[in-house]
C-alpha cells in the first residue's frame, strides 16, 4: 500500500517552455500532497503543500506564479513549471499523506527536469 | 529557524557491522520523527517512524528517540552493501504535518 507515482520520470525542455509534472496516489486517497525540489548533493527542500480542492501553500521564496500547483482530486496533484529556465533544472519529488496517517509522507519516484 | 542536523559522512562500515546514524533537531515541541533512505538518483523511501522516547525496532533497524536531548538515531544491524545509501532524518515540528529534512548521512558498507 501507499504507492505514489509521478509522470514523467525525466524531461528535457527548452528554456522558456512550461513543463507539467503529475503526482498520483495509486492505492489511497491523499488528503495532502507535498512538492519538493532537490539539487545535487543537497537535501529536500519543500516548495509547497497542497490540499485537495484548495489553493496550495507555498514556502517562503517559492514563486507561486512560476510553480503552479493544482490538486483537483484526492489522487492527483500537478506541478507546472512555467517559463522554465536552466536554474530550474532539478529533481522534483512529490509526496502524499492520507487521512488515516497524516504525519507519514510517501514519496513518488521523482521527476528529473533538465532545462536547456 | 527550525533545523535538523546530520553529519554528512560518509560513514564507512564493514559488512556485518552495526551502522549508527545520528540526528539532532532544534524545535523542542517536535513530536514525529522519521528516517528515510535515499539511493543515488532515487526518491526517499520511508524506513521507520518514531513518536515516543525509547527504542523502536523493525527487523535490522532500530530507531532511538530522546526528546530531552533532542536527539534521534538509527541503528542498522548486520549492515549489508545494499544498505549503502543516504539516510535522511525528518522531523515534523508539529501542527501542520510538514517535514523538515536534514541534509542526510551517506552510508557506505564495504564487503
Amino acid at each position: 500500500g501507499a504507492v505514489v507515482s509521478q509522470h514523467p520520470s525525466r524531461v528535457i525542455c527548452k528554456s522558456g517552455t512550461s513543463v507539467k509534472i503529475e503526482c498520483r496516489s495509486l492505492d489511497f486517497q491523499a488528503t495532502t500532497m507535498f512538492w519538493y525540489r532537490q539539487f545535487p548533493k543537497q537535501s529536500l527542500m519543500l516548495m509547497a503543500t497542497s490540499n485537495e480542492g484548495s489553493k496550495a501553500t507555498y514556502e517562503q521564496g517559492v514563486e507561486k506564479d512560476k510553480f503552479l500547483i493544482n490538486h483537483a482530486s484526492l489522487t492527483l496533484s500537478t506541478l507546472t513549471v512555467t517559463s522554465a529556465h536552466p536554474e530550474d533544472s532539478s529533481f522534483y519529488i512529490c509526496s502524499a499523506s492520507n487521512r488515516h496517517n497524516q504525519e507519514t509522507q510517501y514519496f513518488g519516484p521523482g521527476t528529473r527536469l533538465l532545462v536547456l | 529557524q527550525k533545523e535538523v542536523e546530520q553529519n554528512s559522512g560518509p560513514l564507512s562500515v564493514p559488512e556485518g557491522a552495526i551502522a549508527s546514524l545520528n540526528c539532532t533537531y532544534s524545535d523542542r515541541v517536535s513530536q514525529s520523527f522519521f528516517w528515510y533512505r535515499q539511493y543515488s538518483g532515487k526518491s526517499p523511501e520511508l524506513i521507520m517512524s518514531i513518536y515516543s522516547n525509547g527504542d523502536k525496532e523493525d527487523g535490522r533497524f532500530t530507531a532511538q528517540l530522546n526528546k530531552a536531548s533532542q536527539y534521534v538515531s538509527l541503528l542498522i544491524r548486520d549492515s549489508q552493501p545494499s544498505d549503502s545509501a543516504t539516510y535522511l532524518c525528518a522531523v515534523d515540528p508539529g501542527g501542520n504535518d510538514k517535514l523538515i529534512f536534514g541534509t542526510g548521512t551517506r552510508l557506505q558498507v564495504f564487503p
